[in-house]
């Protein structure tokens, strides 16, 4: 199975900071790689696929990048509601589809 | 709008069964492929498998493709989970989740979570 390691497991940023959380898969996939938001309490919320592909309705200060192994969702002005965890996942190589363990972003 | 509505969950010992549903409404159930994700207490995601707009094509994770069976009823917009052989480790949130229509691979909705406790 291939191995998403998320980094960092947590932090904490002030209202309108920029935020980068990044994603290292244990091979090449290939830009195939989502990012989810789950908020407190909320089930999942699909932000980003095909690494850069905002999904409908998301808003544009989401962000995803990268290829081969290393990807990265980035936030431009946190705002309060975006406070949760965020969940990549990998779906080159598959079954299964493979989840990295989490980013809890919290407000400073 | 898009719904989906698990339910069976509850407390069920060691070693019995349990069976799933998650009822589908607000869009055409029968033309996307649908998932099971779960996700124990504090813990991150863990995909269970996957099943195909006719049923001719279900995947699963490996290490629960002998407890875990994934089906469906088209006419009656229900996605089913059902589970055997239950273990303490498969104390968890169980998500429906649909795929994207474009992109199978990835859940662009879900269902609010069905609470599975194993204990005795």
């Amino acid at each position: 199975d291939i191995r998403m390691t998320q980094s960092p497991a947590s932090l904490s940023a002030s209202l309108g900071e920029t935020v980068n959380i990044e994603c290292l898969a244990s091979e090449d996939i290939y830009s195939d790689l989502a990012w989810y938001q789950q908020k407190p309490g909320k089930s999942p919320q699909l932000l980003i696929y095909n690494a850069n592909s905002l999904q409908n309705g998301v808003p544009s200060r989401f962000s995803g990048s990268g290829s081969g192994t290393q990807y990265s969702l980035k936030i431009n002005s946190l705002q309060s509601e975006d406070v949760a965890t965020y969940f990549c996942q990998q779906y080159n190589n598959y079954p299964p589809y493979t989840f990295g363990a989490g980013t809890k972003l919290e407000l400073k | 709008e898009v719904k989906l509505v698990e339910s069976g969950g509850g407390l069920v010992q060691p070693g019995r069964s349990l069976k799933l549903s998650c009822a589908a409404s607000g869009f055409s159930f029968n033309d996307y492929w649908m998932g099971w994700v779960r996700q124990a207490p504090g813990k991150g995601l863990e995909w269970i498998g996957e099943i195909n707009q006719d049923s001719s094509t279900i995947n699963y994770t490996p290490s629960l493709k002998d407890k875990f069976t994934i089906s469906r009823d088209n006419a009656q917009n229900t996605l089913y989970l059902q589970m055997s052989k239950l273990g303490s480790e498969d104390t968890a949130i169980y998500y429906c989740a649909r795929a994207h229509r474009y992109n199978s691979y990835v859940m662009d909705a879900w269902g609010q979570g069905a609470s599975v406790t194993v204990s005795s």
